[in-house]
Formats: structure tokens, sequence, C-alpha cells
């Protein structure tokens, strides 16, 4: 069974500003992780995933998210926040499983940029 | 670039009543999922389908529910008689042969009441 912890329900962060939304995961075996971006009633919008590879990630709006396995960690990076990145991030896992692949969702983080 | 569909963007029904919820997966994809959204909730995942037949479903999903691909390019979501905690939104999701990711559809904002 797979689970995901997103500490934070909501975090507010200046223009400008470091943005860091956090994700920890619990998987029985190597995980896939996804982050996700919803926009205000709208869909969900993939920001960036980590499948093998690489540790970090790089994605879409200038995200970027580290795997660290020794800290079941995958957490949301951008140097610089922007006004348009206000939304609701979601981390997500899925395992490597048959065709199943079912994602398992976090609570979310509310992202506010203010001036 | 190819995008899952869906229709329609809002439904309301009243309780008791049946719904299908329609998705158009994009054209090559070979697995498929519903998940829902109670407003201020997490996303949640219902079922997932492959080669005609579901692959796993959740607790949520159960006798009131069901999924079918009438034709090969629709993926439908049932509920037989609504319940006014169905109020959500319900998203489709397809993924291709390589099996990374999921794309979303837009959803269907359901509302019983």
């Amino acid at each position: 069974a797979q689970s995901v912890t997103q500490l934070g329900s909501h975090v507010s962060v200046s223009e400008g500003a470091l943005v860091l939304l956090r994700c920890n995961y619990s998987s029985s075996v190597p995980p896939y992780l996804f982050w996700y971006v919803q926009y205000p009633n709208q869909g969900l919008q993939l920001l960036l995933k980590y499948t093998t590879g690489a540790t970090l990630v790089k994605g879409i709006n200038g995200f970027e998210a580290e795997f660290k396995k020794s800290e079941t960690s995958f957490h949301l990076t951008k140097p610089s926040a922007h006004m348009s990145d206000a939304a609701e991030y979601f981390c997500a896992v899925s395992l490597l499983t048959g065709g199943g692949n079912k994602l398992t969702f976090g609570t979310g983080t509310q992202l506010k940029v203010e001036l | 670039e190819p995008e899952v569909t869906q229709t329609p963007s809002h439904q309301v029904t009243q309780m008791g009543q049946e719904v299908i919820l329609r998705c158009v997966p994009i054209s090559n994809h070979l697995y498929f999922y519903w998940y829902r959204q109670i407003l201020g909730q997490k996303v949640e995942f219902l079922v997932s389908f492959y080669n005609n037949e579901i692959s796993e479903k959740s607790e949520i999903f159960d006798d009131q529910f069901s999924v079918e691909r009438p034709d090969g390019s629709n993926f439908t979501l049932k509920i037989r008689s609504t319940k006014l905690e169905d109020s959500a939104m319900y998203f489709c999701a397809s993924m291709d042969r390589q099996g990374s990711e999921q794309y979303f559809g837009p959803g269907t904002r359901l509302t019983v009441t």
C-alpha cells in the first residue's frame, strides 16, 4: 500500500521568494512520484514526475523536485514565486505494478503568493 | 496536443437518479481511470480499467458504480442511484502503453440535490 503526506495545507509566500512545498510518501516498493497543480475550477495538470534515474527532476513553470529515498521525500521547490503560481498543489504516488498504476494523492497544499 | 475530454462539465441531478459521466481518453492510450474530489478534499481513486475490464477499484466504487467502454473512444462512469454524498468533481484520466503518466480531463462537477 502507498500513502502521501503533505505538510501544510496552506503556504503563503511573497512574490519573488522561494517556494517549498513538502511531500513525504510511504511505499512498499520503489514508487513513481508526481506533483500536480490545480488552478481554481480546473483539472489537474502535471508539473513534474520522478520514475527512475536522476533524482532531481525539473518540471514546467520553473518548478523542480528532488527524490530523497533515505528521507522518503519528494519536496517541490521554485526559486522565485510568481503571482501566477497561486494554486493548489497535489503530490501523488503510484507503484510499479501491473496495469493498475492508480495514483494516491496527498491532501494538497494551497499556495498563496502575496505582493 | 491530444487531451482528455469530459462531458458534461456540470451535471445537476436529484437524489436517486441515474447519471452517466462521459470521457474521451487520448486515442492511443490503453489504461483508463476515474477519480473524484469532494469539495475541499483530496483527489481519490475510484477505478482503473484495462483491456475491457476493471483492473482495480477502491472501496468507494460499490455496486452503485459501473464503468464501460462502449466503443473505441468513450469511457463512461455510471452511478445507478445517486446520493447526496456523491456530489463531487469527477476526473477521468488515461495513460499510454509505457505507463508512467496519467493525463487528466477537466472534470465533471456532479451536484446531487
